[in-house]
């Protein structure tokens, strides 16, 4: 298994400009989990699936901020418009109801730049 | 709501000696606390969990205690290796099994040759 596949590795951007993040899970894994991680803050959880279903978005910094999950293989986090404090590692994570109870499965990252 | 407190935020050790890393959860509901380790520029990767029904668990040179009573749970590291260097996070699950994580803040090991 590849594991956790996230795209683009590195992005630099602008301003204004909308950024899309996008993750393919584990095959056969049924829970997904965006992740952001700076510095500062850490690192929090901005949202999650279980069965394409998200169950809880309280850590979506505001409207900007969007996220789908429109089949089991894939799921995307949007931000528009970007702004430079957006700039942080965005992580996704998989877990599989037959995974050793909780743990999760992280990707390579999305290391983002907002100019 | 739930909470995970995590310290020393950083840690410096000689190589050899050991390291230990303390949190604390505020849900007493939470029953699995996994140990993730994240070198330079990578992902965090599981090392070592615990759950509720176990007080302690090792895995070679690391060991996990839980104290349920207490709401804490520790790291330890023994004869600490250069390749141990990095930041290392707790975390307690809330809202059952398919719930999610919450991490602590991670502490910054350094282990000096």
């Amino acid at each position: 298994d590849a594991g956790v596949i996230q795209s683009p590795r590195h992005e630099v951007t602008e301003m204004g400009q909308e950024v899309t993040l996008r993750c393919k899970p584990i095959s056969g894994h049924n829970s997904l989990f965006w992740y952001r991680q700076t510095m500062m803050r850490g690192l929090e959880l901005l949202i999650y699936f279980n069965n394409n279903v998200p169950i809880d978005d309280s850590g979506m910094p505001e409207d900007r901020f969007s996220a789908k999950m429109p089949n089991a293989s894939f799921s995307t986090l949007k931000i528009q418009p970007s702004e430079p404090r957006d700039s942080a590692v965005y992580f996704c994570a998989s877990r599989g109801q037959t995974s050793s109870y909780n743990e999760q499965f992280f990707g390579p990252g999305t290391r983002l730049t907002v100019l | 709501g739930e909470n995970v407190e995590q310290h020393p935020s950083t840690l410096s050790v000689q190589e050899g000696d050991s390291a230990v890393i303390k949190c604390t959860y505020s849900d007493s509901a939470s029953n699995y606390f996994p140990w993730y380790k994240q070198e330079l520029g990578k992902r965090p990767q599981l090392i070592i969990d615990i759950r509720s029904n176990v007080g302690e668990k090792k895995d070679q040179r690391i060991a996990v205690t839980l104290n349920k009573t207490a709401k804490h749970f520790s790291l330890h590291i023994t004869e600490t290796q250069p390749e141990d260097s990095a930041v290392y996070f707790c975390a307690a699950n809330y809202g059952g099994s398919q719930g999610n994580l919450i991490f602590g803040k991670g502490t910054k090991l350094s282990v000096k040759p």
